[in-house]
């Protein structure tokens, strides 16, 4: 089976804070992924990597940067987190075919105060 | 573009009863169609997808869904729900005319089986 693995899966941050939320795919997929889910709104999606070192924004990047200097590894970073980034964030990975479904991390729930 | 719809955002059902969850969508050309699961506190678990082929798709858990073109749907449905089915509901759809990896998700919906 798959394995996505989130770091943390409750983090408390104060506001200006620089937070790391690291995922950790074990199945050689090239796509990885970082959504963000809040009541109401779905499923928003920060920011995507489709190979080692390649980043594409998503619908929602202000705030947020990405790292993927590893195949297996990619980083959401929260330069300077504030309130409104209270939030659960999920970390996916796909195979590069497009029919591919997604595996999803057991998601990191973050507040910042 | 690609979108998709979830029109309710809850649906209750008693236990023994058969369920559908709605969805529908949009795309420019050809769909892949996902359906996935959230339990409490969890991430999302892949439960069935539509890519090509017969209209009636089987997944885990028992659950199935239908698409159907013309209504541009794809409804998941369970024959007999389970309090355990409680649980978060995600529809996703991907445009395959573009070969986006990126799929669009619903904002859920809520299904709630009672005893």
């Amino acid at each position: 089976d798959v394995k996505v693995t989130q770091s943390s899966r409750y983090l408390v941050k104060r506001t200006g804070e620089k937070v790391f939320l690291e995922c950790v795919q074990d199945m050689d997929h090239e796509n990885m992924f970082w959504y963000r889910q809040d009541p109401g709104l779905g499923l928003r999606l920060i920011y995507f990597s489709y190979d080692v070192k390649m980043k594409e924004k998503g619908d929602i990047p202000e705030g947020y940067s990405v790292s993927r200097e590893k195949k297996e590894r990619f980083s959401l970073i929260l330069e300077s987190a504030s309130t409104n980034q209270t939030s659960m964030y999920l970390c996916a990975s796909s195979l590069s075919s497009t029919s591919g479904e997604l595996f999803f991390g057991e998601g990191s729930r973050l507040t910042v105060l | 573009a690609q979108s998709v719809a979830q029109p309710e955002d809850q649906v209750n059902v008693a236990e023994g009863n058969p369920l559908t969850v709605k969805c529908t969508y949009s795309v420019s050309g050809n769909p892949y169609l996902f359906w996935y699961v959230q339990y409490p506190n969890r991430g999302l678990q892949f439960l069935l997808k539509y890519i090509t082929g017969d209209n009636l798709v089987k997944g885990s858990y028992g659950f199935e869904a239908e698409f159907n073109k013309s209504q541009t749907s794809f409804h998941l449905k369970k024959p007999s729900a389970l309090v355990s089915d409680s649980a978060l509901y995600f529809c996703a759809v991907r445009d395959i005319t573009g070969g986006s990896y990126i799929p669009t998700f619903g904002r859920g919906t809520s299904l709630i089986v009672h005893p």
